[in-house]
């Protein structure tokens, strides 16, 4: 079945390392692709998209993410995190295919810093 | 009221009962959407109604019934639920249909968080 895999289902950090959130996609063609974020208690909400052009987006906190084409990827990256950033994080797909309104999310990562 | 806002927050029901949630967006946005979030699930989307029209139904069983009466107002009515059916139901909104294929960023409610005795 076509789907969204996010492998690491909890990271814990220091404040100050960097992180790598791996997100894998099966779908073939093209793909818009999302990173959410809930913080404790609040609304999901966009950390950053790809759409096409640089295949290395930037969105807010520090935060950016890289599309592999090739290895169906978009991993989302920050290079010292802050015990801010403790959440859950969801990567998210839409298959151009299907018209830009269906989103398929992973499964999500739940992210701990440790001050 | 900005953004996209859910009643109640909490809801607990019997299998028996009827209720219903209720989502409202502020943002001008022509499209809404219903999800299921479960613990160590993906989000599980429901329903999509597009300009009023629902344009998916995901397999969603009867005893789930969506009400869209106006591009910012949607309604899911509850009725004879399960004790899986106990999850977060998330409403999201986002103006669809741009063109070229531009990203469609969903803009998401708080959430209900169900339980069904």
């Amino acid at each position: 079945a076509q789907s969204v895999s996010q492998h690491n289902h909890h990271v814990i950090l220091s404040e100050a390392a960097s992180l790598e959130l791996g997100c894998n996609y099966s779908y073939g063609g093209t793909v818009n692709l999302f990173w959410y974020v809930q913080y404790p208690g609040q609304h999901l909400q966009l950390l950053l998209k790809y759409f096409s052009g640089d295949p290395l987006v930037k969105g807010i906190k520090g935060f950016e993410a890289e599309f592999i084409k090739s290895k169906f990827s978009f991993n989302l990256r920050k290079p010292s995190v802050q015990w801010s950033d403790t959440a859950e994080y969801f990567c998210a797909v839409n298959p151009l295919r299907f018209g830009n309104e269906k989103l398929t999310f992973g499964t999500g990562t739940r992210l701990t810093i440790i001050p | 009221e900005t953004g996209v806002t859910q009643t109640p927050r909490h809801l607990v029901m019997g299998m028996t009962n009827k209720k219903s949630l209720k989502c409202e967006q502020h943002l001008g946005h022509n499209a809404m959407y219903w999800y299921k979030q479960s613990a160590k699930k993906p989000l599980e989307l429901m329903f999509v109604y597009n300009f009023k029209e629902q344009t998916e139904n995901n397999s969603v069983p009867s005893r789930f019934s969506p009400e869209c009466p106006n591009s910012s107002h949607l309604f899911l009515h509850l009725h004879t639920l399960q004790p899986e059916d106990s999850a977060l139901y998330l409403c999201a909104s986002s103006q669809a249909g741009t063109s070229g294929g531009a990203p469609n960023e969903q803009f998401f409610g708080p959430g209900t968080r169900l339980t069904v005795l």
